[in-house]
This record gives structure tokens, sequence and C-alpha cells, in this order.
């Protein structure tokens, strides 16, 4: 299975602020994606990061709040733009072989005050 | 549509016993099912799957039986132990590349 790493692995921002995190993956990859999990919650499908293209967001997802970049098959970026306390989340990158599984990285800890 | 009800949580074991957490589906066709666990403070690991109606998956002694007569998956293992403490998500997948996870079953396992 695909290895997958994240950075930055937690953060704590302040609100208005900006944060780009960082996925990675150790072999080229077509299908690669994005969640929300709030706290004590299940996963929350954000967009699939597509490569060479712009993101398909979820409802409730815009990419002017969620800006996605995928500019090859091993890598991609969310940015959390203009963050409230709301956006406190874990954000997790996830990518889907061919046999269909998906994989996760290890998961931001973003804290917004 | 697609959708995943899981046990609610939280479900506390003593060490050594038996763990069952129920999950059943709505999905339309034929989806591939199932487990992630989440340890503290990491991100979501595969635990088993199943593809196909009758399918079991194991690892690490945990198993689940595809049911499509009762459209269940439900996760077990003989003997828990407090390494397993964690959240276990079941989830499906259909047509679409499309992933649903259940709401997650916090299990804590005591010595």
């Amino acid at each position: 299975s695909a290895v997958i790493s994240q950075k930055p692995s937690r953060d704590i921002c302040q609100r208005g602020t900006s944060l780009t995190i960082q996925c990675q993956v150790d072999s080229q990859v077509t299908m690669m994606f994005w969640y929300r999990q709030q706290p004590g919650q299940s996963l929350t499908l954000i967009a699939t990061a597509n490569q060479g293209s712009e993101a398909t967001y979820e409802s409730g997802f815009v990419i002017d709040k969620f800006p996605i970049s995928r500019p090859n098959l091993t890598f991609s970026t969310l940015t959390v733009s203009n963050m409230s306390p709301e956006d406190s989340s874990i954000y997790l990158c996830s990518v889907q072989e061919v046999s269909g599984t998906q994989y996760f990285g290890p998961g931001t800890r973003l804290l917004v005050l | 549509g697609n959708s995943v009800t899981q046990m609610e949580g939280p479900v506390t074991l003593s060490e050594e016993a038996f763990l069952t957490i129920n999950c059943t589906y709505t999905a339309t066709g034929y989806p591939s099912l199932f487990w992630y666990v989440q340890y503290p403070g990491e991100g979501l690991q595969l635990l088993l799957k199943a593809t196909k109606a009758d399918d079991k998956g194991s690892n690490k002694g945990f198993e689940a039986t595809y049911r499509k007569e009762t459209t269940s998956f439900h996760l077990e293992k003989g003997s828990v132990q407090v390494s397993d403490s964690a959240v276990y998500f079941c989830a499906l997948s259909n047509t679409g590349n499309q992933f649903y996870f259940g709401t997650g079953t916090s299990l804590t396992v005591i010595p």
C-alpha cells in the first residue's frame, strides 16, 4: 500500500490567517482526496484533488475557503483560508489504489484560536 | 442512496473479553466494505475489507463477514487487548469511488 505523509502534523493558528497542508505519497496515484474530521466526529469529504485541473468540491465546501493544488501524481496541498475556530479539526489526505481501497495519511491537527 | 450505520459507543471492555461492533449498510448494487481503525493521535489505518457477499476479512485477530442478506459487516475479535483501544470506523465504497463512513465507535480496553 502507498505510504502517505502530511506536513505539518499539527498547528495552532490565529483566526483570520491561512494554513497550507502538504500531502506526499511515495508512489504515483490517480485518486487523491481531502477529508475533515471534526472533534469526536466521523470523516467528511472536502474534495477530490485532480491532477492538472481544478479540484472537485463536495457540497458545503468552496474553493475560496479550501483551495487545493495537485501539481503531480504524488503531491497535493490543501489550504484552509481565513480561519475561524470552527475550522479546528483534523485534516486527512487519502489515496485510492486500483483495488478500490483508500489509504490515509496521519492527519494534520489544527487548532484555531 | 448509500449509508453506513454503526453501533453507538463508547464501548468499554476488560482485557480478553469478546468484542462485537455492529455495522449495517444501505447501498445500491454491490459495494465493498471496510473497517478502519484510528489510534489516538493518528490517521485511519485499514484494518480489513471484503469485496463481495460472504467474504470474510481478517487481520490482527479481527474478523468481519460481508452479509448481503442482512446488509451487515459486524466487526468481531475473540480476545481484546489494551492495545486495541481506538476508534473503529465502518465504511463502504460503491461505484464512483465515493466512500461512506460510519460515525465511529470508540473502544477502551481496561486491564
